[in-house]
């Protein structure tokens, strides 16, 4: 398997426009978590789906940011309108096991510049 | 809530033992896990120790768990320079990983 596996690797937008960032989950795993690190906050989880639903999106930061999982197999994290301070890498993780599992594994993480 | 907390850096020799330490607030975790993160990498895996256990070890690296004090500590024997990178502690409460700041490891020569 390839692993986890996440698009773009880096962006840089302006302030105000729309960014998406897509994962591609280990296949057969059936949970997945949306982290986001920065130098300040460390990591933060933002969202977890459990077999494509939402179950607890508390870490998502305000009404920006919304998370999408159509299939077990794709998830998009998106930001409208994105602005300075959503810079930071995005990292999707992936895991096999009901309730998250034993590990989580991380895709390499999609490095977000916001101007 | 979860509160993991960690040194930020470590300066070790190549060839020494490297000690990382991390506390812990969430009596509740199952379990405690250490992540490695090299520069513009992902977060991989290491290694993980289940609440009811004191100690574990693979090749180089041993876990010590202290539940009682909420302590949890990553040995790496025989430091090597490919060691050097961000660690990170990290406690599970059901699905949720809590994670700490991490500790910066420099191997010098």
């Amino acid at each position: 398997d390839a692993g986890v596996i996440q698009s773009p690797r880096h962006e840089v937008t302006e302030m105000g426009q729309e960014v998406t960032l897509r994962c591609k989950p280990i296949s057969g795993h059936n949970s997945l978590f949306w982290y986001r690190q920065t130098m300040m906050r460390g990591l933060e989880l933002l969202i977890y789906f459990n077999n494509n639903v939402p179950i607890d999106d508390s870490g998502m930061p305000e009404d920006r940011f919304s998370a999408k999982m159509p299939n077990a197999s794709f998830s998009t994290l998106k930001i409208q309108p994105s602005e300075p301070r959503d810079s930071a890498v995005y990292f999707c993780a992936s895991s096999s096991e009901k309730r998250g599992g034993t590990e989580a594994f991380f895709g390499q993480g999609t490095r977000l510049t916001v101007v | 809530g979860e509160d993991v907390e960690q040194s930020l850096f470590l300066s070790v020799r190549e060839g020494d033992s490297s000690v990382i330490n991390c506390t812990y607030t969430d009596s509740s975790s199952t379990y405690l896990y250490w992540y490695k993160q090299e520069p513009g990498a992902g977060l991989q895996l290491l290694t993980y120790i289940f609440s009811n256990m004191d100690m574990k070890q693979d090749q180089r690296l041993t876990v010590l768990l202290n539940k009682k004090d909420k302590h949890l500590s990553l040995r790496i024997a025989d430091t090597q320079t490919g060691d050097s990178a961000i660690y990170f502690c990290a406690e599970k409460d059901d699905y949720k990983l809590s994670f700490g700041a991490g500790t910066t490891v420099t191997v010098r020569a």
